[in-house]
């Protein structure tokens, strides 16, 4: 079965400066993608940024990007120039045979 | 207007009632999606559905059932609600023309059972 572990259940970090979010996953696959999704005080579900698995470039979407180690099978988030509006619940999500799994979140909190 | 739709956004109820979380989308998308969410754990699936005659059992089934009464509509049932069904509830789409992986999701569904 696949899983998903975010080892970090909270997080903080001073405005405009950078932190990094932790994921690793468990699986068998060779193809398959990873997401990161944010989830704000207001509870929507906001797709971040997503990483192909067959692809060894790192995802990057402005500020957000992402260290993709396939061998250690870990997927990491890295926020640059943190701002206020980044505070929120961070998921990792793991994708295959159409269907997400989730880690349980890390919650950043971006401190003025 | 929101893609995804979830009614209602919160509904508190009383043990053994029946509870109908409705979902529908304009999307286009033939894949719906139902997830529970509760604290600390993320977001689980219940059930989903690659189109009106295809429906398939999450990893917490248990106790809810789905209606997929067309393709853009998604039902889901709590036929007698209990008080550990209290979560936030999402409904989610995706598509199958890439990026087909990415799911859409919608506000959530916060169910209180008293």
């Amino acid at each position: 079965a696949q899983t998903v572990t975010q080892s970090q259940p909270e997080m903080s970090v001073q405005e405009a400066e950078t932190v990094t979010l932790s994921c690793t996953y468990d699986t068998s696959e060779s193809d398959y993608y990873l997401f990161w999704y944010k989830q704000p005080p207001s509870r929507q579900m906001i797709l971040v940024i997503r990483q192909e698995a067959y692809k060894q470039q790192n995802a990057t979407e402005n500020r957000f990007s992402v260290n993709f180690q396939k061998a250690a099978k870990s997927f990491s988030l890295k926020i640059s120039d943190s701002q206020l509006g980044d505070a929120a619940m961070y998921f990792c999500a793991y994708h295959m045979a159409e269907k997400l799994v989730f880690g349980k979140g890390t919650k950043l909190t971006v401190n003025p | 207007d929101a893609d995804v739709t979830q009614t209602p956004r919160n509904r508190i109820t009383k043990t053994g009632k029946r509870i109908m979380l409705e979902c529908s989308q304009t999307k286009g998308h033939d894949r719906m999606y139902w997830y529970r969410q509760d604290p600390g754990l993320g977001l689980q699936l219940i059930y989903y559905s690659f189109d009106v005659k295809d429906i398939n059992k999450g990893e917490i089934s248990d106790g809810y059932s789905v209606s997929r009464q067309a393709q853009a509509k998604f039902s889901l049932s709590l036929e007698s609600a209990i008080p550990n069904q209290t979560a936030l509830y999402f409904c989610a789409t995706s598509g199958t023309t890439a990026p087909q992986e990415d799911q859409h999701f919608g506000d959530g569904t916060r169910l209180s059972i008293l």
